[in-house]
């Protein structure tokens, strides 16, 4: 099925380091999420996003919704060992409920204490 | 209010079996989504249910099958099993079905197939 294309697959990080990570996609879409998984857990909301061009924090994380609307970024600032986890951003196409979404493949964020 | 909650959370079936999964809303959501997660995959949806009946398919074949009960909860029902059947099974449930709405995972069903 349809998948976005999200990056880097992974990524090693020093406690305290700043993260970034993208999703890109060929299709437009009218929200952008960004969800974290944790071992054994589904994925939990961390921020939405609804309008092209927004940025929204949450904490130390903040996304941004491509003017595009085919983009989005996630950073995590002063990232810390609970960080780690797998991340995954996700559209939802117009006319869709948040039920239907498309995901991307996840980053997986590992750190070093 | 209470989470998701799915069961079983781990099982093994041999190809050719019928499998259900069962999932309980969190409180005052009427909808209910599933979602099947390969290993190192994204979810990918499969289908959703408003009010009892099917609103919304992914492209699984029609051995993937669901229910919606009155009290809001669901199960998943998948038909002779393949092994490429093999992953988590997540389902998330959403009050109503405009958008906006925050989508609250469960912590998943592991089905392994062999």
């Amino acid at each position: 099925g349809q998948q976005l294309n999200q990056s880097p697959q992974s990524m090693f990080i020093q406690e305290g380091e700043d993260v970034s990570m993208n999703c890109t996609s060929s299709s437009i879409f009218n929200t952008w999420l960004w969800y974290k998984q944790d071992p054994g857990e589904g994925p939990v909301l961390l921020i939405a996003l609804y309008k092209a061009g927004e940025l929204t924090s949450n904490g130390r994380l903040t996304a941004q919704f491509g003017i595009t609307r085919k983009d989005s970024f996630l950073n995590i600032s002063a990232s810390i060992p609970s960080d780690v986890g797998i991340y995954f951003c996700a559209g939802q196409n117009y006319g869709g409920s948040q039920g239907n979404l498309i995901f991307g493949k996840g980053t997986k964020l590992s750190v070093k204490p | 209010e209470t989470g998701v909650t799915q069961s079983p959370t781990h099982l093994i079936k041999t190809r050719g079996q019928q499998v259900t999964l069962r999932c309980s809303s969190q409180s005052g959501h009427n909808t209910v989504s599933w979602y099947q997660q390969a290993l190192g995959q994204g979810p990918q949806f499969i289908f959703q249910y408003y009010r009892e009946e099917e609103n919304g398919r992914g492209n699984f074949p029609p051995r993937f099958s669901g229910l919606q009960f009155p009290n809001y909860s669901s199960e998943l029902n998948v038909n002779a099993l393949e092994l490429d059947d093999s992953a988590l099974y997540l389902c998330a449930s959403e009050r109503g079905i405009a958008g906006a709405n925050v989508l609250t995972f469960g912590a998943g069903s592991r089905l392994t197939v062999l």
